[in-house]
């Protein structure tokens, strides 16, 4: 069945360090999400990408569509505290519909 | 406008005991899931409504749990003969309908503790 995989499952960075998550699919998908969960939170829906290759930036986070849409990536420049949480990504279950396969989440601890 | 609702917030029960625990979407979302997060892993998927199609329950990891959505709206997860591995998070999460893919727009969840 369908899989999608992050790395890393851990990433702990000081203040003011960069930060990327990937993601794999088994699987072409027809668009990407991400949610970000703060500790103690639930998932909050941050952005999705549709098209291959496609780059979209918010803030300091740049987020990435892998031109086989087999990969996305997220991108977190000069971390602060308020980045604390785990991210997900999520694939449309069986590319199709509203179900949603959610990787396994990086969780982001960031020293001040 | 007002997000998704879960209650109760924390639930403790007894091994063996039956609980249910309710969902309210989002008004005018027709799309319904349930997750399971255990303590510091993934969303693991439990079962999806949509509108008056058969559920997919797909994901309900046994026979003990089952899930109902009345007039389409308010929906309410029940694990009958609880065990301690039943402990987690559920997370309810309602979102739009259509021939895309919609964000999902998650409640606050309900602690589960089988003790």
């Amino acid at each position: 069945g369908q899989q999608v995989m992050q790395i890393p499952q851990y990433q702990h960075v000081q203040e003011g360090e960069d930060f990327t998550t990937y993601c794999n699919s088994s699987t072409t998908l027809s668009n990407i999400q991400w949610y970000k969960q703060r500790p103690g939170g639930h998932p909050v829906f941050l952005i999705q990408l549709v098209k291959s290759g496609e780059v979209k930036k918010q803030k300091r986070l740049t987020f990435q569509f892998g031109e086989a849409k087999k990969n996305s990536s997220l991108h977190i420049t000069a971390t602060q505290t308020t980045d604390v949480g785990t991210y997900f990504c999520a694939g449309p279950h069986n590319n199709a519909g509203n179900m949603l396969t959610f990787g396994g989440g990086t969780r982001l601890m960031v020293k001040p | 406008g007002a997000g998704v609702s879960q209650s109760p917030s924390n639930k403790v029960t007894e091994k063996g005991k039956d609980v249910e625990l309710r969902c309210d979407p989002i008004s005018g979302h027709t799309a319904l899931y349930w997750y399971r997060q255990s303590l510091g892993q993934g969303l693991e998927f439990l079962i999806y409504f949509q509108g008056n199609s058969a559920p997919d329950k797909s994901g309900l990891p046994s026979d003990r749990f089952s899930a109902e959505r009345t007039g389409g709206s308010v929906s309410t997860l029940t694990i009958q003969r609880t065990q301690q591995e039943d402990s987690a998070v559920y997370l309810c999460a309602s979102s739009l309908f259509g021939t895309g893919t919609y964000e999902q727009y998650f409640g606050p969840g309900t602690r589960l503790t089988v003790t």
